[in-house]
């Protein structure tokens, strides 16, 4: 079964501090890994995705993250915080398969993240 | 293009109380989704629907039913709520299968 682990319920970074939000997923098959974004009050918007090919994957904002295979892992990267990329940030994954689940998406349960000046 | 569209923002209801909460895309997707957001959890699914016709239950789908009026349309109706189903409500759609796009929330209290 499909399932998305955030180890961490927050992190905290100051502004200019590199910053790394955790995710760790188990699939069955090829898995399609998405981060996406939840601002107080709002829906959740798409950062970025992994389907296929490089593992550093480029996003919105200056956002990246690396596709480690043989981990499991996922993690949402940004070289320089801001104070305005304090959010709620949510990892999620689906099985490659066209035949699977119609595309559900499983998400991890948030990384609140506070970049602080 | 407003993308998902979700109606009503707020909602207060009795227990026992029944409403249909609405979600409409204009982006010709084939699938939608609706999801419920409860602190600490994360986004679960409730039902979701592949295509105009078809819908399908997910992880939680007690107390709900839902109708695919259209390819645009998608509601979430409640026929008695109860307290349990206090929560923030998205309703996401998707044309590739790939990456979801959610609607604003609606945000629902059930006393």
């Amino acid at each position: 079964a499909q399932s998305v682990a955030q180890p961490e319920d927050q992190v905290n970074v100051a502004e200019g501090n590199p910053l790394t939000v955790k995710c760790t997923y188990s699939v069955s098959g090829n898995p399609y890994l998405f981060w996406y974004v939840q601002y107080p009050n709002r829906g959740l918007q798409f950062l970025l995705k992994y389907i296929t090919g490089d593992n550093l994957v480029k996003g919105s904002y200056g956002f990246e993250a690396e596709f480690n295979k043989s981990q499991t892992s996922f993690h949402l990267k940004k070289p320089s915080a801001l104070v305005s990329d304090s959010a709620l940030y949510f990892c999620a994954v689906r099985d490659s398969d066209r035949g699977s689940t119609l595309g559900r998406l499983y998400f991890g349960r948030g990384t609140q993240l506070t970049v602080w000046p | 293009n407003a993308g998902v569209t979700q109606t009503p923002k707020f909602q207060v209801l009795k227990t026992g109380q029944s409403m249909t909460l609405q979600c409409a895309q204009d982006m010709n997707h084939n699938s939608m989704y609706w999801y419920r957001q409860d602190p600490g959890m994360g986004l679960r699914l409730i039902y979701y629907s592949a295509s105009e016709g078809t819908t399908d239950k997910g992880e939680v789908p007690n107390g709900y039913n839902v109708s695919r009026l259209n390819k645009r349309e998608f509601s979430l109706r409640l026929e008695s709520a109860a307290p349990s189903q206090t929560s923030v409500y998205f309703c996401a759609s998707t044309l590739t299968r790939v990456e979801q796009y959610f609607g604003p929330g609606t945000r629902l209290t059930v006393t």
